[in-house]
């Protein structure tokens, strides 16, 4: 069965660190890949999507994520976190072969200490 | 992108009762997706509803409990049946683009907040 494995479920940084969130999913063939974030009390909003094409992508707000075809992984980052940053990060996955139905991870829910 | 409105947006319903949740979407589209949101948790597809044939259920979603109508190319309806405690939640419309050889990002409606008591 198809399946999105997000590594890490809670994350606590302070501003200005690093920040990388890993994402790994079980589809074969042709996938579609998406990172969505969900601020406190907001609707989830897509931060970046891959589709084809250059695996490295950027997205909004400085987020950028690499696809890695060989160990089916398209981790999230971001190089200096910001306060307003402090929200849940969910990574999708759809593919033609589950119907493009997309599958989300369990979310890892960052907090940037200021 | 798509514009999906949800109604409505919010409800506080009596366990025992069943409430229908609407989904309109302005563009045809092929597939449209019902989605949970448990408090705190991640999203749990429920159900694909293509036009014209009935839905597809995923594992622990039954129709019994989630009927859902899929009339035409831009609407669709989840009924949350005998609603108990433990169906609160935050339930999406969700919609792909109709391309079959790539697919899209989902698009999400703005949800339904649904507090069973």
């Amino acid at each position: 069965a198809q399946s999105v494995s997000q590594h890490n479920h809670h994350v606590i940084l302070s501003e200005a660190a690093s920040l990388e969130l890993g994402c790994n999913y079980s589809y074969g063939g042709t996938v579609n890949l998406f990172w969505y974030v969900q601020y406190p009390g907001q609707h989830l909003q897509l931060l970046l999507k891959y589709f084809s094409g250059d695996p490295l992508v950027k997205g909004i707000k400085g987020f950028e994520a690499e696809f890695i075809k060989s160990k089916f992984s398209f981790n999230l980052r971001k190089p200096s976190v910001q306060w307003s940053d402090t929200a849940e990060y969910f990574c999708a996955v759809n593919a033609r072969t589950g119907g493009f139905k997309t599958i989300f991870g369990a979310g890892t829910r960052l907090f940037v200490k200021a | 992108s798509a514009v999906i409105s949800q109604k409505p947006s919010r409800d506080i319903c009596q366990r025992g009762t069943s409430l229908t949740i609407q989904c309109q979407v302005d563009s045809q589209v092929t597939m449209m997706f019902w989605y949970r949101q448990q408090p705190g948790q991640s999203l749990t597809l429920i159900a694909t509803a293509n036009q014209g044939s009935e839905a597809t259920y995923e594992s622990g979603f039954v129709i019994d409990k989630f009927p859902i109508s899929r009339p035409n190319l831009t609407f669709s309806t989840l009924t949350v049946s005998n609603m108990s405690p433990e169906d609160s939640s935050i339930y999406l419309c969700s919609v792909d683009r109709d391309n079959r050889q790539r697919g899209t990002e989902a698009f999400f409606g703005q949800g339904t907040r649904l507090t069973v008591v």
